[in-house]
């Protein structure tokens, strides 16, 4: 069954470093997103993307964050100089291309990010 | 804005008890309504996805209803088992292309 792999699973990087969150979404899929999930929190949105471009983003994805989609089958998200409120577990989602307000979304094992 | 409220947060039964958990959210203009599992430290596992259109969905020992009216859902999971300790989490797809989660409900499945 195809399914979104995340890596690297778990991260540690101090605060003010540079990380790369690596996703490969399931192929033919058209919509491609992150969210993320503070211990103990809900899951919240950061970022949809369609198109090469970001569809929507939350007001938690400012500019520290960026994302890509720098082949066809890779979907990257950058976390400039992290912060220690950055560290969470990182969800990585796609959907299908068709009727995109209806699809389903399935979602990656996630990276756990610690900044230390 | 949508809220997404799970209720109880956390429940324990006996194994082969049947379970029933809550989902309800502000605003009934939805599209969609998921219910996902996530093991500790894990990721989040798809179960049933129900269409606005739809009351019900239904997956082997799992059943999801939806009242999108009174912006509520629920789902059902019979005969439990050790299994099916893990946390439940309903999400709804609203305006725009995102899903707006609650907090969950965690369940502990006794032998």
């Amino acid at each position: 069954e195809p399914e979104v792999t995340q890596t690297p699973s778990h991260q540690v990087t101090q605060m003010g470093q540079e990380v790369i969150l690596r996703c490969v979404p399931i192929s033919n899929h058209l919509y491609f997103y992150w969210y993320r999930q503070i211990l103990g929190q809900k899951v919240e949105f950061l970022v949809s993307f369609y198109n090469n471009e970001i569809s929507e983003k939350s007001e938690i994805f400012d500019d520290q964050f960026s994302v890509e989609r720098p082949d066809g089958s890779n979907f990257t998200l950058k976390i400039r100089s992290t912060k220690l409120e950055d560290s969470a577990m990182y969800f990585c989602a796609s959907s299908p291309g068709t009727e995109y307000s209806r699809t389903e979304a399935f979602f990656g094992q996630g990276t756990r990010l610690t900044v230390v | 804005k949508q809220e997404v409220t799970q209720i109880p947060a956390a429940l324990s039964v006996p194994e082969g008890e049947n379970l029933v958990l809550n989902c309800s959210f502000t605003d009934s203009a939805i599209y969609n309504l998921q219910w996902f599992r996530q093991d500790p430290g894990k990721g989040l596992t798809s179960l049933l996805l129900i269409q606005s259109s739809q009351r019900e969905q239904t997956s082997g020992r799992l059943n999801a209803s939806l009242d999108k009216s009174s912006g509520r859902s629920t789902l059902y999971i019979a005969a439990s088992q050790p299994g099916d300790s893990a946390t439940y989490l309903c999400a709804v797809k609203a305006a725009g292309n995102k899903l707006t989660f609650g907090g969950g409900t965690r369940v502990l499945v006794k032998p």
